[in-house]
């Protein structure tokens, strides 16, 4: 079964400060790899995805993630964090179900990002 | 933009009543999924529909959970009776197969006093 875990449940950078957010998976076969964001009260929102091809994939407001197969991980960047940045991070690994193809989500607890001024 | 929604928004029930949540997914759109989200466990994957047809509801507790999609437009999750541990927001998101990510609704906050 697949797996994905955010070993980082805070974290707090200064406005104007890059950004990594770290996601690590465990899946048996080619992943689709997702970011989510969340604010408060609000359901989740696509970032990007990696599904194939170029392992650096660009997303929306900014952000970027690489794939690095070796590594297991998909990490979310982002150069200049804005203080509109601050919610919860959610990295996600899409499973084949009965081998149909991309289907269900497992995603992991989620980071939560502090901006600080 | 389209959007998936989902009703109500807010609800206080009382331990042991039933409990109807509603999705209404992107026109067009061929999957849902239902999630359930708590502080303690996170994102879990409730139930998955492809084509209105149930395809994963091992997630479920299936004694006091059902999900349906009675018509394409509208999918709904009841819990019968509910309880305390139900507490948590409910979230249902749709897709195109073959597409590449789904669309999430604002979510259902669920309270079982």
């Amino acid at each position: 079964a697949q797996s994905v875990t955010q070993p980082d449940i805070h974290i707090t950078v200064s406005e104007g400060a890059s950004l990594e957010l770290r996601c690590n998976y465990s899946y048996g076969a080619t992943p689709y790899l997702f970011w989510y964001v969340q604010s408060p009260g609000q359901g989740l929102q696509l970032l990007l995805k990696y599904f194939s091809g170029d392992t650096l994939v660009q997303g929306i407001k900014g952000f970027e993630a690489e794939f690095k197969r070796s590594q297991s991980s998909f990490n979310l960047r982002k150069p200049s964090v804005h203080w509109s940045d601050a919610a919860e991070y959610f990295c996600a690994v899409g499973a084949s179900f009965m081998n149909s193809g991309y289907s269900t989500l497992t995603f992991g607890k989620g980071t939560m990002l502090l901006v600080s001024p | 933009d389209a959007r998936v929604t989902q009703t109500p928004r807010d609800k206080v029930t009382e331990m042991g009543q039933e409990v109807t949540m509603r999705c209404q997914p992107i026109l067009g759109h061929n999957t849902v999924f239902w999630y359930r989200q708590t502080m303690m466990q996170g994102l879990e994957l409730l139930a998955y529909f492809r084509n209105r047809a149930p395809l994963d509801d091992s997630g479920m507790p299936k004694d006091r959970f059902s999900a349906e999609m009675p018509d394409a437009t509208l999918a709904t999750l009841k819990i019968q009776p509910s309880e305390p541990r139900d507490s948590a927001v409910y979230f249902c998101a749709s897709g195109l197969e073959g597409a590449h990510g789904y669309t999430f609704g604002s979510g259902t906050r669920l309270t079982v006093v």
